[in-house]
């Protein structure tokens, strides 16, 4: 089945110091990948995607994410956290369906903590 | 009113009553969608509409059912729910599927807790 892994519940990283949230994916083809974040009592905000083009992928807020084929991951990465990042992280692939249209397929979500 | 929109936002119902969820987008999409957000469980798509044809519909049981009367509005509407059901009721819309600028946005969500 082509999906989305994210294997760390929650992530925890001093105000200041560079964070990484995890994600590998399993597709056919080439992948298109997206990341959202989640405020609390908010939907989901789209932060950036890879379609095709360079493995470093600029998106909202000063975050980026690293494409890597080799070892089949996405991971969102920004230089210099703020403890008004602290929300709910949210990989996801585009997957075809059956009827021909697509959908997102998303994980199960990255808790980030970022400490004053 | 920008983006898009959910009401109620919160939704508290009993098992017998019958209520329903609406959405409405100010992007000018034309796909819409619904998901179900529980605790520690990945989000799960339930409908999609694209020009107010549903197109995927996810094995939802029928006490979910759907409406898009244009390409503006989406509702959900619910009868004879369990207390399973309760979770947060995220609303979505794209531009037409099958286009490479894939992104969605999303509304606010309903939180229902079914009683």
């Amino acid at each position: 089945a082509q999906s989305v892994a994210q294997p760390e519940d929650q992530v925890n990283v001093a105000e200041g110091n560079p964070l990484t949230v995890k994600c590998t994916y399993s597709v056919s083809g080439n992948p298109y990948l997206f990341w959202y974040v989640q405020y609390p009592n908010r939907g989901l905000q789209f932060l950036l995607k890879y379609i095709t083009g360079d493995n470093l992928v600029k998106g909202s807020y000063g975050f980026e994410a690293e494409f890597n084929k080799s070892q089949t991951s996405f991971h969102l990465k920004k230089p210099s956290a703020l403890v008004s990042d602290s929300a709910l992280y949210f990989c996801a692939v585009r997957v075809l369906m059956n009827t021909g249209f697509q959908k997102l397929v998303f994980g199960t979500g990255t808790r980030l903590l970022v400490s004053p | 009113e920008t983006g898009v929109t959910q009401t109620p936002r919160h939704l508290v119902m009993g098992m017998t009553n019958k209520k329903s969820l609406k959405c409405e987008q100010h992007l000018g999409h034309n796909a819409m969608y619904w998901y179900k957000q529980s605790a520690k469980k990945p989000l799960e798509l339930m409908f999609v509409y694209s020009l107010e044809e549903r197109v995927e519909n996810n094995s939802v049981p029928s006490r979910f059912s759907p409406e898009c009367p244009n390409s503006s509005h989406l509702f959900l509407h619910l009868h004879t729910l369990q207390p399973e059901d309760s979770a947060l009721y995220l609303c979505a819309s794209s531009q037409a599927l099958g286009t490479e600028s894939y992104e969605q946005y999303f509304g606010p969500g309903t939180r229902l807790t079914v009683t």
